[in-house]
């Protein structure tokens, strides 16, 4: 069965500092890879995708793949209490995407 | 540009009663995928249409739940002879392409089974 992993947290994280989440999963043949970032009673909003081997950057958030472990990551620089929620991993599996349980990010003051 | 509706927003039902949950997609989108979140838990996938064709229906119960996208008109989402079990947030998502590329998800529909 094909699977993604995520430590359910919740991971606690001061104000300012470097947030990392990780996430593995077990389907080789998987393409693309998606953090989506989930506040309580909302829907997920999508804030990276990656395709390739690599660090992908966008504003303070850095995507990281190495796909010969298996293993995604998502790096929040500066991070901010606006940055509290939940962030979902979730990987491109033919058409479906397959979705970790999220991990809880809590940012204090 | 109006982003992926669901209504209702929030949908009570009584245990044996039929739930019908309604996805419009973003213009343009012709590919809707459907998921539950039950609390405390991550989402899951349940089907994955196009327009008249049901494409993926892998994680759909064998039971009481069914899918369609019409030609005209919005997603439907029906379950039939709703148990307590099924109280969830269901959310539906849109795309332009089926590679999931920046998928966008409506706001939810969350159904509560009394």
């Amino acid at each position: 069965q094909k699977e993604v992993e995520q430590n359910s947290g919740p991971l606690s994280v001061p104000e300012g500092a470097i947030a990392s989440l990780n996430c593995t999963y077990s389907d080789r043949g998987s393409q693309s890879f998606f953090w989506y970032r989930q506040y309580s009673g909302k829907s997920p909003e999508l804030i990276m995708f990656i395709y390739s081997n690599g660090d992908k950057e966008d504003g303070r958030f850095t995507a990281q793949l190495n796909k010969a472990s298996q293993y995604v990551s998502l790096l929040i620089r500066d991070s901010q209490p606006s940055d509290s929620a939940t962030y979902l991993c979730a990987v491109d599996s033919n058409y479906q995407l397959i979705w970790g349980a999220g991990t809880k990010l809590i940012i204090k003051p | 540009n109006a982003g992926v509706m669901q209504n209702p927003r929030h949908l009570v039902r009584r245990r044996g009663q039929e739930a019908r949950l309604r996805c419009s997609p973003m213009k343009g989108h012709s590919h809707v995928y459907w998921y539950r979140q039950l609390p405390e838990e991550g989402l899951k996938f349940m089907v994955y249409l196009q327009k008249e064709n049901i494409i993926d229906e892998s994680g759909m119960p064998k039971e009481r739940f069914s899918a369609e996208f019409p030609k005209e008109g919005p997603s439907i989402l029906r379950i039939q002879q709703v148990v307590r079990g099924d109280s969830a947030a269901y959310f539906c998502a849109s795309s332009a392409g089926g590679s999931n590329t920046e998928a966008f998800f409506g706001q939810g529909t969350r159904l509560t089974v009394v």
